[in-house]
């Protein structure tokens, strides 16, 4: 098993509501990656942290959006939840932004919109 | 934006035979095309990975070939076992930036 670690490992909001989630990158690592897995679906690159800052974007909407913390651990905000957003969050760390290196996937958090 | 299609989508064989899985990318720029295996529940572990540099890696029962001309690579997974069976995805990088994006997946069967 990897050293990322994702909290919490479900949840359960209503639409309009927002939520949190967190994210704890491997040791070492200083950029961590935010995925979205819909059910029977490949994961959706939401956005990328370097280093604290944005280092790309998938096609969501600013209503998704994040930080990184000095330590490198991020949080993936969403705001206005909507049905659609029910799905398996997962963020990847890995050493650094640059091409071709591994990325580590977290377990996971399962948000189920209502 | 790339695009990666990820192909057959089930695959069922026998304990002892061979399964491939074939993904196509969009992108000329990518060169970085790793391979996860995701159990009901459980996170992407990454498998095998192979870089633009190489056109085939191996890795005891699994191998990865890349062809670049055509945008197209596959896994290659001999002597199947039961513990083979999950969800295959694979995924291709963009250019400069570690950004992966992934194939719909393959959901493999390996039938004792």
């Amino acid at each position: 098993e990897t050293g990322v670690t994702q909290s919490p490992t479900h949840l359960i909001k209503t639409r309009g509501q927002q939520v949190t989630l967190r994210c704890s990158s491997q040791s070492g690592h200083n950029t961590v990656s935010w995925y979205q897995q819909a059910l029977g679906q490949g994961p959706q690159f939401i956005f990328q942290y370097y280093r604290e800052e944005e280092n790309g974007r998938g096609n969501f909407p600013p209503r998704f959006s994040g930080l990184q913390f000095p330590n490198y651990s991020s949080e993936l905000n969403v705001n206005a939840l909507e049905l659609d957003d029910s799905a398996l969050y997962l963020c990847a760390s890995s050493l650094g932004s640059f091409d071709q290196e591994t990325q580590y996937f977290g377990p996971g958090t399962r948000l189920l919109v209502l | 934006g790339e695009n990666v299609e990820q192909h057959p989508s089930t695959l069922s064989v026998q304990e002892g035979d061979s399964a491939v899985i074939k993904c196509t990318y969009s992108d000329s720029a990518s060169n970085y095309f790793p391979w996860y295996k995701q159990e009901l529940g459980k996170r992407p572990q990454l498998i095998i990975d192979i870089r633009s540099n190489v056109g085939e890696k191996k890795d005891q029962r699994i191998a990865v070939t890349l062809n670049k001309t055509a945008k197209h690579f596959s896994l290659h997974i001999t002597e199947t076992q039961p513990e083979d069976s999950a969800v295959y995805f694979c995924a291709a990088n963009v250019e400069i930036r570690n950004q992966f994006y992934f194939g719909t997946g393959t959901s493999l069967t390996v039938i004792p």
